[in-house]
């Protein structure tokens, strides 16, 4: 079966630095990769995916994820975090060959110091 | 910019009985999801939806559960007889294809059963 381990239940990192967010899935072939972002009172916002083809994703908002393979790890990444960024983040997969329902990870919560 | 839509924001029933929670989903979009995240815990898949029947349903998504598109715009989730462990925050979500394409979340639908 399909799943999605998200490592850190909580990170805190302070504002200026770099973040990167650990996704591990399992899954006999090659899924669809997403990573959401949840606010406060929100609903889920896409902030990258993997479909196909270059292994490293641009997304909204500066960050960025890579997909490898060999590692079955999809981590999501950002240079330099800003105070906005604090919020729950999920790494979910997509089986391909199904009807588009997405397995999530637990979340990791990012906190940001001043 | 369009949205994925939810009412009410918050809803309170007692055990046992009936709920519907409503979705206006992307005017343009064909697939259509339920998730659910209980309190502390991941998002889950309910089921999804696409040329008016359910194309996926998870094993949560039993006879107590139904769905439907009782127009060209609202997509609906009902819950026939409530149970305490219904209480969750319930996503709707929307894409325009299927399988791999971004999927749209509403803001989502508190439950809380007593």
């Amino acid at each position: 079966a399909q799943s999605v381990t998200q490592p850190d239940i909580h990170i805190t990192v302070s504002e200026g630095a770099s973040l990167e967010l650990r996704c591990n899935y399992s899954y006999g072939a090659t899924p669809y990769l997403f990573w959401y972002v949840q606010s406060p009172g929100q609903g889920l916002q896409l902030l990258l995916k993997y479909f196909s083809g270059d292994t490293l994703v641009q997304g909204i908002k500066g960050f960025e994820a890579e997909f490898k393979r060999s590692q079955s790890s999809f981590n999501l990444r950002k240079p330099s975090v800003h105070w906005s960024d604090a919020a729950e983040y999920f790494c979910a997969v997509g089986a391909r060959g199904s009807q588009g329902n997405l397995i999530f990870g637990k979340g990791t919560k990012l906190s940001v110091k001043p | 910019e369009p949205e994925v839509t939810q009412t009410p924001s918050h809803q309170v029933t007692q055990m046992g009985q009936e709920v519907i929670l409503r979705c206006v989903p992307i005017s343009n979009h064909l697939y259509f999801y339920w998730y659910r995240q209980i309190l502390g815990q991941k998002v889950e898949f309910l089921v999804s939806f696409y040329n008016n029947e359910i194309s996926e349903k998870s094993e949560i998504f039993d006879d107590q559960f139904s769905v439907e598109r009782p127009d060209g715009s609202n997509f609906t989730l009902k819950i026939r007889s409530t149970k305490l462990e219904d209480s969750a925050m319930y996503f709707c979500a929307s894409s325009l294809g299927g399988p791999g394409d971004t999927q749209y979340f509403g803001p989502g639908t508190r439950l809380t059963v007593l």
